[in-house]
């Protein structure tokens, strides 16, 4: 029943390469978010969108850029991926803001060599 | 940056006994919100508070939201094996909507 897909799922990169990360929702939720989840720091904000080509900056957006061309999709792109950006990222969907929970896919475990 | 410090980081105890996290910030929320997540999954949401003060009891859990909106609790009765899995507080500012997530609880019940 899962209404939000992330691929891929796992993914080893080199450094300097680009990387694609695809966050797929079918619940027609206004807000999506992208997070990073490292031990010690728990989850981190990277970027968010409140709608078609509404995209804002997270706490920990240096190094990556996102899109968002239509309501399902929002794309996580590292432009030249670095070991530091090594990390399991999880995207997230809201329907509205405020006290509303926040729905999450299964993450991509991201490795940068 | 607002923080939010869980405690504590790790816990291991035996089947059937009673536990209790903290969460706790110097900064005000909200609302709080509670999160699980098992291995390979991403967290999954166990419930909201709102009010200050406010307690919410989902089965063996109860959630407490400190008077002064900084602070919140979940204690775990009789815990069981199933309750096995990393806990994350999570505060949604004011203002900007957002929600800043704690370190998490690292949870182990032993059969």
């Amino acid at each position: 029943d899962a209404g939000i897909t992330q691929s891929p799922r796992h993914k080893v990169t080199e450094t300097g390469t680009p990387v694609t990360l695809r966050c797929h929702q079918t619940e027609n939720h206004r807000y999506m978010y992208w997070y990073r989840q490292d031990p010690g720091h728990g989850l981190r904000l990277i970027h968010y969108s409140y709608g078609v080509k509404d995209t804002d900056k997270g706490e920990v957006s240096d190094g990556y850029s996102v899109s968002r061309s239509k309501t399902e999709d929002f794309l996580l792109t590292l432009e030249s991926a670095t070991s530091s950006q090594t990390s399991v990222y999880f995207c997230a969907i809201s329907a509205l803001q405020g006290n509303y929970g926040y729905t999450f896919g299964s993450g991509t475990r991201l490795t940068v060599v | 940056t607002q923080l939010l410090e869980q405690s504590p980081q790790f816990l291991s105890i035996q089947e059937g006994e009673n536990l209790t996290v903290y969460c706790n910030s110097s900064s005000v929320f909200s609302s709080l919100q509670w999160y699980r997540q098992e291995p390979g999954e991403g967290p999954v949401l166990l419930v909201t508070v709102v009010t200050g003060g406010e307690v919410k009891k989902l089965k063996r859990l109860t959630f407490q939201f400190g008077d002064a909106r900084k602070d919140s609790s979940l204690h775990i009765t009789a815990a069981q094996p199933g309750d096995t899995g990393l806990y994350l507080c999570a505060g949604l500012n004011f203002g900007n909507e957002k929600l800043t997530f704690g370190t998490g609880t690292r949870l182990t019940i032993i059969p």
